[in-house]
């Protein structure tokens, strides 16, 4: 099984400023059909998780574009440009190009 | 607009059954895979199974196989998670989801005596 590292595990951010998150995968997420399932979600407390950011470095509809995804191979970044009040919570990648499709432990961002 | 609504959940004795169903709408369901994912706090977000468009091809994490189904209605764009032999560890909240995109808001399992 591919395995999933994120970090932070917790970052707390002053309002205006960027932030950044790793994820890492324990094998390189290989292309498949010309694309890299690797997704970036944010679960909101009470929520389910709502998709970001999808194959890598896509914003998916909706998505504000202070978000943005980059990486390849077994480094990948979610990055928020400058962090709202509507960012709080907690932000998950997830591989789905072998299965069993695997998720980071979780990065929960707060605000200062 | 699209919606997942997960329901079947619930209170069940280890070693019981119990069978997940998820209505959809908004989207054309019979045209993506559907998978199960649940949560706990202490394990995070687990993928348990998926299912091809068509219901032709099925996937399982380790700790379903053999012991759960997942299985779709195309004519009425619903999917089920048919779980037996259930286990303390299985206790989570189960979400439909549409291939990575689209989560419904959970069902919570809780097995237990």
């Amino acid at each position: 099984d591919i395995v999933m590292t994120q970090t932070p595990l917790s970052l707390s951010v002053t309002p205006g400023q960027p932030a950044s998150i790793s994820c890492k995968s324990s094998q390189s997420i290989l292309p498949r059909d010309g694309k890299t399932y690797l997704y970036w979600y944010l679960q909101r407390p009470g929520q389910s998780p709502q998709l970001l950011i999808f194959e890598v470095s896509n914003r998916f509809p909706g998505v504000p574009d202070r978000f943005s995804g980059s990486g390849s191979g077994t480094d990948f970044t979610l990055k928020i440009s400058r962090v709202g009040a509507e960012d709080i919570g907690v932000y998950y990648c997830m591989q789905s190009a072998q299965v069993p499709w695997t998720f980071g432990q979780g990065t929960k961002v707060e605000i200062k | 607009e699209v919606q997942l609504v997960e329901s079947g959940g619930g209170l069940v004795q280890p070693g019981g059954s119990l069978r997940l169903s998820c209505a959809t709408s908004g989207f054309p369901f019979s045209n993506f895979w559907m998978s199960w994912i649940r949560q706990t706090p202490e394990k995070g977000l687990e993928w348990v199974a998926n299912i091809k468009p068509d219901g032709s091809e099925e996937h399982y994490v380790d700790s379903a196989k053999g012991r759960f189904t997942i299985s779709r209605d195309n004519t009425k764009n619903s999917l089920f998670l048919h779980m037996n032999s259930l286990r303390a560890d299985d206790t989570a909240v189960y979400y439909c989801c549409s291939t990575a995109t689209f989560w419904g808001r959970g069902t919570l399992v809780t097995v237990s005596t």
